[in-house]
C-alpha cells in the first residue's frame, strides 16, 4: 500500500500568511494527487486534482505542485474562510490512500 | 443539481449488519465509479471501497474485505455499502463520493454523510 505522509500536522497563521502543506508518498505516484479542504462537521471538497489542477470554483490562491514522491498545497494569502483541515489523497492505486491530515489554526 | 445523499447509518451491535444507500442525481450515474469513504470520530480519512461505473470492478480496503460488499443500481442511481460482521473500529461517518473522472480517483462529489455507531 502506498503511505502518504503529509506535514505539518498543524500550523498556526495569520489572515494574509502564506500557508505551505507538504504530502510526501512512499512510491512514485505520478501526478495522482488530490487536495481537500474540510471543515468541522462537513464533507471534504476537491480542491486540487491531478497535483495541480484547480478545480472549478476554487478561488486561485490555492495551487498545487509536485510529481513522483513530492507534493505541496500552497494558500498564497491565506483568508478567514481558509481555516480547516487539509487532506492529501494518492489517486495512483488500490487502495487509494489520504495523508493525515494538517489542520490550520487561526494564530 | 449534483447531489449524492447517504442514508441508512445508525446504532447496531457488535457483529450485526447494516446496509448504507447513496442516492444520486444531477449526474450520469453509470459514468462515473464510485466509493465509500469513512471518517472515525475525531479521526481523518480512510478510504473504503470503490466500485466501476459498470459494477464489474469492485475493490476494498483490507480493513473491511469479506466483511463489506459495494454494489449499485444503476436503473436507480443508487450506491450501496453492505457492512457485515460489524466492529466498534468500523464506528465512523461515512461518505459516498464521486470521481470526477474515469481512470483519476479524487473524488469531486460527497454527500453529507451518514454515522454508523457499532456499541452494546
Amino acid at each position: 500500500d502506498i503511505q502518504m505522509t503529509q506535514s505539518p500536522s498543524s500550523v498556526s497563521a495569520s489572515v494574509g500568511d502564506r500557508v505551505t502543506i507538504t504530502c510526501r508518498a512512499s512510491q512514485g505516484i505520478s501526478s495522482w494527487l488530490a487536495w481537500y479542504q474540510q471543515k468541522p462537521g462537513k464533507a471534504p471538497k476537491l480542491l486540487i486534482y491531478a497535483a495541480s489542477s484547480l478545480q472549478s470554483g476554487v478561488p486561485s490562491r490555492f495551487s498545487g505542485s509536485g510529481s513522483g514522491t513530492d507534493f505541496t498545497l500552497t494558500i498564497s494569502s491565506l483568508q478567514p474562510e481558509d481555516f480547516a483541515t487539509y487532506y492529501c489523497q494518492q489517486a495512483n492505486s488500490f487502495p487509494l490512500t489520504f495523508g493525515q491530515g494538517t489542520k490550520v489554526e487561526i494564530k | 443539481e449534483v447531489q449524492l445523499v447517504e442514508s441508512g447509518g445508525g446504532l447496531v451491535q457488535p457483529g450485526g449488519s447494516l446496509r448504507l444507500s447513496c442516492a444520486a442525481s444531477g449526474f450520469t450515474f453509470s459514468s462515473y465509479a464510485m466509493s465509500w469513504v469513512r471518517q472515525a470520530p475525531g479521526k481523518g480519512l480512510e478510504w473504503v471501497s470503490a466500485i466501476s461505473g459498470s459494477g464489474g470492478s469492485t475493490y476494498y480496503a483490507d480493513s473491511v474485505k469479506g466483511r463489506f460488499t459495494i454494489s449499485r443500481d444503476n436503473s436507480k442511481n443508487t450506491l450501496y455499502l453492505q457492512m457485515n460482521s460489524l466492529r466498534a473500529e468500523d464506528t465512523a461517518v461515512y461518505y459516498c463520493a464521486k470521481v470526477w473522472l474515469t481512470g483519476d480517483d479524487a473524488f469531486d462529489i460527497w454527500g453529507q454523510g451518514t454515522m454508523v455507531t457499532v456499541s452494546s
